[in-house]
């Protein structure tokens, strides 16, 4: 399978615990997105990275949140202390260009439905 | 500022029946905009995009969408439904790096 890779599909933690989120994006592709769906609601944007950089966090909440795409491995969402209302399921996007070329869609992994205690 | 806008959280047809979703956008530029679709605890897929190229976008499993500038709308159609189109639909713009999406549609087809 070429597509984009999340891990683990369905995460449970008691509040106060970190969870952390796996996505391994298409094969050739260098731009990852995350996004956070939020029960009978759309997708919101957190955060766009490139391999070892972070160019727009404009979505992340400002405490216990981060993002990190490593030179090698997957990109990782980290969520510490969580708290009853970061269940969601958060979704990671892959494109092979960069966002300034937004014609180009994003391709979705099957996302991981975290769910807190 | 670019958003979406979709008209109708739920939407019932028959099967067999049109199916239309309607979606409108604001924008000061001109917009790229998309059609995704998500299955029951699976991510999104795509199903079109406009790009300025034609206003009228064919995409997969028989949908397609017209992108009416004088009405701000980029409506998604597909002339049969069928059981298996029972799905949450997203509109979208694309916003420099990120995707804003609408708050969906979910069409459930009735036997």
């Amino acid at each position: 399978n070429a597509g984009v890779m999340q891990n683990p599909r369905h995460l449970v933690r008691r509040r106060g615990q970190e969870a952390r989120l796996r996505c391994s994006p298409m094969k050739g592709h260098s731009h990852v997105y995350w996004y956070r769906q939020l029960p009978e609601e759309g997708l919101k944007f957190m955060v766009y990275l490139q391999k070892e950089n972070i160019i727009d966090e404009s979505g992340m909440p400002k405490e216990r949140f981060s993002a990190e795409f490593p030179k090698e491995g997957p990109s990782i969402l980290r969520i510490q202390q969580v708290v009853r209302g970061d269940s969601a399921a958060y979704f990671c996007a892959s494109s092979p260009v960069q966002g300034q070329y937004s014609n180009q869609p994003q391709h979705f992994g099957d996302g991981t439905r975290l769910s807190i205690l | 500022a670019q958003s979406v806008t979709q008209l109708g959280s739920h939407v019932s047809v028959s099967e067999g029946a049109l199916v239309l979703l309607r979606c409108n956008y604001s924008s000061s530029v001109p917009p790229y905009l998309f059609w995704y679709v998500q299955y029951p605890n699976q991510g999104l897929q795509l199903l079109l995009k406009y790009t300025s190229a034609a206003t009228l976008v064919k995409g997969i499993n028989g949908f397609e969408a017209e992108f009416k500038k004088s009405e701000t709308s980029f409506h998604l159609t597909k002339p049969s439904a069928h059981m298996s189109d029972a799905a949450e639909y997203f509109c979208a713009v694309s916003r420099a790096s990120k995707i804003i999406f609408g708050s969906g549609t979910r069409l459930s087809i009735r036997p």
